[in-house]
């Protein structure tokens, strides 16, 4: 099916454990973004990624990591999950920069015990 | 820097009644801004954006926005609230020639009450 697909979307884990929550996209979009939502705080930008190899840090980095081997696909790793890191995980696609919108996937709700 | 405030975390109106969703924006150079839909459980969903030109852009679902320059303003209007329109609003903002650094507010919740 075309669109954007983020998977699990709901995870429990507990505090130290490694969490992989994946994005797919079947746009061939070349810009793919991870943010997270948290009351108060409406969505913040962790990280994004420009095409396959390239990715740049957003508003709130720490405690995350991201790759991009291919086009489609956008997975977002807590190495080390803190209680902190509790939210809801929105992946989003775009053609590009400027006035090109974004499309969300569905979202990823994290709970970390 | 830039960034969207959006004042209000919740706004009620009847069904019928007009609504706006207010949203302020603090950019250098001139925006490109956005407003997006987020339903319970679901993504966020574009709902109409201003670029440049006309100062009133149509969106979806019948909702408009108006940019105001000199107030750095860009809210959100619909003529005839619908209980499905009930949902959280959000309002974004990204500098022309800024990369893909898209900011947005804190959401608005409305409430359309039958």
């Amino acid at each position: 099916d075309a669109g954007i697909t983020q998977s699990p979307r709901y995870k429990i884990t507990e505090t130290g454990r490694q969490v992989t929550l994946m994005c797919h996209q079947t746009w061939s979009h070349s810009y793919m973004f991870w943010y997270r939502q948290d009351l108060g705080h409406g969505l913040r930008l962790i990280y994004y990624s420009a095409a396959a190899d390239i990715t740049d840090k957003g508003e709130v980095p720490d405690g995350y990591v991201v790759s991009r081997s291919k086009t489609e696909n956008f997975p977002l790793t807590l190495e080390s999950a803190t209680r902190s890191q509790t939210s809801v995980y929105f992946c989003a696609s775009g053609r590009g920069s400027g006035a090109n919108v974004l499309t969300f996937g569905a979202g990823s709700r994290l709970t970390v015990l | 820097a830039q960034s969207v405030a959006q004042p209000e975390d919740q706004v009620n109106v009847a069904e019928g009644n007009p609504l706006t969703v207010k949203c302020t924006y603090s950019v250098s150079g001139n925006p490109y801004l956005f407003w997006y839909v987020q339903y319970p459980n679901r993504g966020l969903q574009f709902l109409l954006k201003y670029i440049t030109g006309d100062n009133l852009v149509k969106g979806s679902y019948g909702f408009e926005a108006e940019f105001n320059k000199s107030q750095t303003s860009f809210h959100l209007k619909k003529p005839s609230a619908l209980v499905s329109d009930s949902a959280l609003y959000f309002c974004a903002v990204r500098r022309h020639n800024a990369g893909n650094m898209l900011t947005f507010g804190g959401g608005t919740r409305l409430m359309v009450k039958p």
